[in-house]
C-alpha cells in the first residue's frame, strides 16, 4: 500500500532535549516536505526536499533542521525543542513535484513542556 | 510577501444547498495553486492543481476554478460527507518551490 508513515504519532518531552520524528514514503517520490499546523496560524512548511541530498526552507524554518541521505527517509530533527515548538507536525510527498498528488501522512503530535 | 486567505473561515450548508468557498492571493507569480480536503484529525488529501487563470478542474461534486486573483472551490449539491476542512496552496514564482498555505475553510454540511 502506498504511504507516508510518521514515527512517533504522539510525543510528549521537556525543553531542551533532543528528539527526531522519522517520515518514510514507499512510493519513490522526489518531493518530501514539513509541515507544522497550529489553530489559527494554518499549515506551514518547514522544509522540503527535491530529492536526494537537496533541501531548501520552507515559511518556518527556526529550530528545525532536516537530512534528506535516502529517497525514502526525511527526518525532522529538534535539536533543543521548545515550547513554542509544540504543534501537529506532518510529512507529505509527491512525486516529482506540488504539481503532482501530494501525499501526507498521519501526523505526529509533538508537546514540549 | 505572499498571502493567501480563505473565505469564509466556516460554513454551514444543508444537504443540497451549493455554495462556493474562496481562497485569494497576492503573490509574485503564480506557478500553481493547489486545493486539499483535510478531515479531523487526518492529514490534508490533495484535490487539484490549477495553473493559470481561466483553468477549471472537477471531481465529483467539486469544482474549482481560477482567476488572476482567486480560486473558488464551488459545492455542488453537497452531502454531508463533503465536511471537512478545505485548504488552499499557492507555490509563487520568487519562492522556489515553497508551499503557502490559507487558514482553510471549515465546512459543515447538514443532513
Amino acid at each position: 500500500e502506498a504511504q507516508v508513515t510518521q514515527n512517533p504519532r504522539y510525543l510528549i518531552t521537556v525543553t531542551g532535549k533532543k528528539l527526531t520524528v522519522t517520515c518514510s514514503q514507499n512510493m519513490n517520490h522526489e518531493y518530501m516536505s514539513w509541515y507544522r499546523q497550529d489553530p489559527g496560524l494554518g499549515l506551514r512548511q518547514i522544509y522540503y526536499s527535491m530529492n536526494v541530498e537537496v533541501t531548501d526552507k520552507g515559511d518556518v524554518p527556526e529550530g528545525y533542521k532536516v537530512s534528506r541521505k535516502e529517497k525514502r527517509n526525511f527526518p525532522l530533527i529538534l535539536e533543543s525543542p521548545s515550547p513554542n515548538q509544540t504543534s501537529l507536525y506532518f510529512c507529505a510527498s509527491s512525486l516529482r513535484s506540488w504539481a503532482d498528488t501530494q501525499y501526507f501522512g498521519p501526523g505526529t503530535r509533538l508537546t514540549v513542556l | 510577501e505572499d498571502q493567501v486567505t480563505q473565505s469564509p473561515e466556516a460554513l454551514r450548508l444543508q444537504e443540497g444547498e451549493s455554495s462556493s468557498l474562496n481562497c485569494s492571493y497576492t503573490v509574485s507569480g503564480l506557478r500553481g495553486l493547489f486545493w486539499y480536503r483535510q478531515d479531523p484529525g487526518k492529514g490534508p488529501e490533495f484535490l487539484f492543481t490549477l495553473y493559470s487563470a481561466g483553468e477549471e478542474k472537477e471531481k465529483e461534486r467539486l469544482k474549482a476554478t481560477l482567476t488572476k486573483k482567486e480560486s473558488f472551490l464551488h459545492i455542488t449539491a453537497p452531502k454531508p460527507e463533503d465536511s471537512a476542512t478545505y485548504l488552499c496552496a499557492v507555490q509563487a514564482g520568487n519562492a522556489g518551490n515553497m508551499l503557502t498555505f490559507g487558514g482553510g475553510t471549515r465546512l459543515m454540511v447538514k443532513p
